[in-house]
């Protein structure tokens, strides 16, 4: 069963500060890594992907992965109150004849004013 | 990123009809689609995968019978809830990837379905 962990929260960052979310998987055979936004009552949005160990910057969003530890991270720098959404992981695994993402529960997060 | 249209956002209907969701793709064609079913404050959970002219892989304990889809062209999908009951109330996701060999995986604007 491939899973993967992330703490549900809440996750509470005062306004302007960094906030950081993380992500376990179980398949180390995993090569796909994903971060989805998803406002309540809402779909998600993909804001970030990484495929290489280290560090993929965009903006105010950083990913970070660790193939080694199986974690992978998002940072979001400045945060602001519009970043109050949950976080979704989601792992991607080719192996197999199916395409299938494999997503955690989710981290909420809340950036107070 | 690709976009993907689904509607309706959201319907009530009564315990023992049947619902019908559609998902398209707007600007790409899709092969393959997939439909999620997410409950309050749970993850995304696959249900199925839709393939583009033959039948729809399920995923271990989704009842084909109750969630029929069909994939009649490469850019509609349809997810179709038979004989709805109050348990089968939730949000429902499809989503596509563009281009079908990209890993990313886009998705529509959900529908909630609430069963009486």
């Amino acid at each position: 069963q491939k899973e993967v962990e992330q703490n549900s929260g809440p996750l509470s960052v005062p306004e302007g500060a960094i906030a950081s979310l993380n992500c376990t998987y179980s398949d180390r055979g995993s090569q796909s890594f994903f971060w989805y936004r998803q406002y309540s009552g809402k779909s998600p949005e993909l804001i970030m992907f990484i495929y290489s160990n280290g560090d993929k910057e965009d903006g105010r969003f950083t990913a970070q992965l660790n193939k080694a530890s199986q974690y992978v991270s998002l940072l979001i720098r400045d945060s602001q109150p519009s970043d109050s959404a949950t976080y979704l992981c989601a792992v991607y695994n080719s192996g197999g004849s199916n395409y299938k993402l494999t997503f955690g529960k989710g981290t909420l997060l809340t950036v107070n004013p | 990123g690709a976009v993907v249209s689904q509607h309706p956002s959201w319907v009530i209907c009564k315990s023992g009809t049947s619902v019908k969701i559609e998902c398209r793709s707007l600007d790409f064609q899709a092969t393959t689609m997939f439909w999620y079913r997410q409950f309050p404050k749970q993850s995304l959970m696959l249900m199925a995968t839709s393939n583009e002219g033959s039948k729809a892989t399920y995923e271990q304990g989704v009842e084909k019978d109750k969630f029929l889809i069909n994939h009649a062209s490469l850019t509609l999908s349809t997810l179709t809830v038979t004989s709805a009951h109050p348990e089968d109330s939730s949000f429902y996701i499809c989503s596509a990837r563009d281009p079908p060999t990209n890993e990313k995986l886009f998705f529509g604007s959900g529908t909630q379905l609430s069963v009486l």
